[in-house]
């Protein structure tokens, strides 16, 4: 059985502080994909980054950067400088070669204070 | 470009009342899914499908029952409404079962069972 754990329910942060945002997964598959979501208060639901479980290079997008460790089973999610924006449901997902099917975690609710 | 379209965006029931939810993607893809928010939780997977005619179970599917007669359309039916499934749902469709591809989500039907 797959299992994805988000450490922080809730996180409050000022703008312009750096957060991550941590992700734990457990696995049997040897070929997986793991991903981010966001869900802002209009409650649809933004795809970020997907990975595969073959490349652990960490990558950078913006402001958002990702660190995927298979050595530690972890994909942790990092916002630099956040923004008001940023104010959202994340959630991280993992989805192994049975037909695409997501396990999700339970979401970290981030709230940036301007 | 409309993605994956979700009918009706709100809906009230009535315990024991029947409803549908509809759901439609115009990528042609293959797989879809059904999913379940409930508060503070993440998404979990009611029913998914690998292409017409072919349907299977996820995580939560009691108490539902889908079809899908075309790649294009796949519904969720709930026969008798109960609290227990006032929930938001989401329809996701994907491409490729390896999912080396996001899933795409609808934006969602929020259900309050009364």
């Amino acid at each position: 059985a797959q299992k994805v754990t988000q450490a922080q329910t809730e996180i409050s942060v000022v703008e312009k502080e750096d957060v991550t945002l941590d992700c734990v997964y457990e696995t049997r598959d040897t070929t997986y994909y793991l991903f981010w979501y966001k869900q802002p208060p209009s409650g649809e639901l933004v795809f970020l980054i997907r990975r595969n479980s073959f490349d652990e290079q960490n990558e950078i997008s913006g402001r958002y950067s990702w660190n995927f460790q298979k050595s530690t089973s972890s994909f942790n999610f990092t916002i630099t400088a956040s923004q008001v924006v940023d104010s959202a449901v994340y959630f991280c997902a993992l989805s192994g070669t049975s037909y695409g099917k997501l396990t999700f975690g339970q979401g970290t609710i981030l709230t940036v204070h301007p | 470009n409309a993605g994956v379209t979700q009918t009706p965006k709100f809906r009230i029931l009535k315990i024991g009342q029947s409803m549908t939810l509809q759901c439609t993607q115009d990528m042609n893809h293959n797989y879809m899914y059904w999913y379940r928010q409930d508060p503070g939780m993440g998404l979990k997977l009611i029913y998914y499908s690998v292409g017409a005619g072919i349907t299977d179970k996820g995580e939560v599917p009691n108490g539902y029952n889908v079809s899908r007669s075309t790649t294009e359309d796949f519904p969720l039916r709930l026969e008798l409404a109960a609290p227990s499934q006032t929930s938001v749902y989401f329809c996701a469709s994907s491409a490729d079962r390896v999912l080396n591809t996001e899933a795409f989500f609808g934006q969602g039907t929020r259900l309050t069972v009364v």
